[in-house]
């Protein structure tokens, strides 16, 4: 596709449900970024992908939190245990060089 | 610990003028910056770059300076427009190869008619 796309755009879920976020990158672009935005708060980095390389996890909040990038394309953002703490914007970002990221529009996760 | 700070949460400019965003970082091996427009409901845009072998770029109406002994950078707008509204995000890297931002927590811009 032509940009960063991210589904679903919306997900509410209740506290202590597993949700899977997705991430489908612009072709080509061998880096993928996972950041989230909190109400009030900067882009926070969460993990990095950069082609067959072992992923940047330094971001990570908690070991409930997990990212896998399948044939170097889609990730899925998995959150295991959701708590009322981890609603956010969670944006997915790719890159080809480092000249600056694509930003998809965001999956807004709300745990109720 | 907040490697990049924007310390204005908020701005207000009037049409016309001038809108000047600052943006501060504590780390001296950043040496790429990138400055980010969003949109309510959107994700981020690029808007313009800068690395630390110069201290200006500009774009049209869009100008980033950058002091390095100081550790800050500015994006100027001139002359701001109402649709340049928008929460505006500076971010820095050491472009170590792995090309991870790290990104302020933005400033609100507001462009009054």
């Amino acid at each position: 596709g032509a940009g960063v796309s991210q589904s679903p755009s919306n997900k509410v879920t209740e506290k202590g449900k597993d949700v899977e976020l997705r991430c489908d990158p612009i072709s080509g672009h061998t880096a993928l970024y996972w950041y989230r935005q909190s109400l009030g708060q900067g882009l926070e980095f969460l993990i990095y992908f950069q082609g067959n390389s072992a992923p940047d996890k330094s971001g990570l909040p908690s070991d409930r939190f997990s990212a896998e990038r399948t044939g170097g394309s889609v990730s899925t953002l998995t959150i295991q245990r959701t708590q009322q703490e981890d609603s956010a914007v969670y944006l997915c970002a790719s890159s080809a060089q480092n000249y600056g990221y694509t930003f998809g529009s965001g999956t807004r996760l709300t745990v109720v | 610990d907040q490697q990049v700070k924007q310390n204005s949460p908020s701005l207000s400019v009037q049409e016309g003028r001038i809108s000047i965003l600052n943006c501060d970082y504590t780390n001296s091996m950043f040496d790429y910056f990138l400055w980010y427009k969003k949109y309510p409901a959107e994700g981020p845009t690029f808007l313009i770059s800068i690395s630390s072998i110069k201290d200006k770029n500009e774009d049209g109406r869009f100008t980033v300076f950058l002091n390095k002994s100081a550790k800050h950078l500015s994006l100027h707008i001139v002359p701001s427009q109402p649709g340049d509204s928008a929460v505006y995000f500076c971010a820095a890297s050491s472009n170590s190869g792995t090309y991870k931002y790290i990104f302020g927590t933005g400033t609100r811009l507001k462009v009054l008619a």
